[in-house]
């Protein structure tokens, strides 16, 4: 069965840090990824994708993401993290069932000034 | 406005009260869905629906109904709450390459 592992709950970070933030999944074949980030009182945004090719993706804000089949991680990284960063941050594999996706748990980044 | 929102985006009700979540999206997209958010639980698949007239269960379904009539709305009721329905309520859809849009949210605390 598919499933998403986010160890991280809670990262803390100094504002101009670099940041990573761990995602390990299990799937049964290649599996499309995703990371999305929820501001506080909003919902999801998508953040970048991973569907084949290239195994580094950049997606907005500066954030970038690889794809190491061999470990089933799809980590996302910054290299300087700003205040406005501070979030929660999804990892999601899928797709089953047609187009459902399986959600990690969560990491909250807060960012230090 | 082009998107996808939700209404109520906060609503309290009494243990046993029937309540609907509404959705309505506007870029016709086929797949839609309802997910609860709890702290310590990440995001968890209620309902979901292929089509108009075509929905299915998610991961906790108990005590929550579905329907999909017309293709840009998606309802989701409470037939009778419970405490522990509590939580934040999101809906989403998907469009190309399986990107989900999410609404705003809907907090619903039942008491």
């Amino acid at each position: 069965a598919q499933s998403v592992t986010q160890p991280d709950i809670h990262i803390t970070v100094s504002e101009g840090a670099s940041l990573e933030l761990r995602c390990n999944y299990s799937y049964g074949a290649t599996p499309y990824l995703f990371w999305y980030v929820q501001s506080p009182g909003q919902g999801l945004q998508l953040l970048l994708k991973y569907f084949s090719g290239d195994t580094l993706v950049q997606g907005i804000k500066g954030f970038e993401a690889e794809f190491k089949r061999s470990q089933s991680s799809f980590n996302l990284r910054k290299p300087s993290v700003h205040w406005s960063d501070a979030a929660e941050y999804f990892c999601a594999v899928g797709p089953y069932y047609g187009q459902n996706f399986v959600f990690g748990p969560g990491t909250r980044l807060s960012v230090l000034p | 406005d082009a998107g996808i929102t939700q209404s109520p985006r906060y609503k309290i009700t009494e243990t046993g009260r029937q309540v609907t979540l509404m959705c309505h999206q506007t870029w016709s997209h086929s797949y839609m869905f309802w997910y609860r958010q709890d702290l310590g639980h990440g995001l968890r698949l209620i309902y979901y629906s292929a089509a108009a007239d075509i929905t299915d269960k998610g991961e906790v379904p108990d005590g929550y109904v579905v329907s999909r009539s017309k293709t840009e709305n998606f309802p989701l009721t409470l037939e009778s709450a419970t405490r522990s329905q509590t939580s934040v309520y999101f809906c989403a859809s998907t469009g190309q390459n399986y990107e989900q849009y999410f609404g705003p949210g809907t907090r619903l605390t039942v008491t």
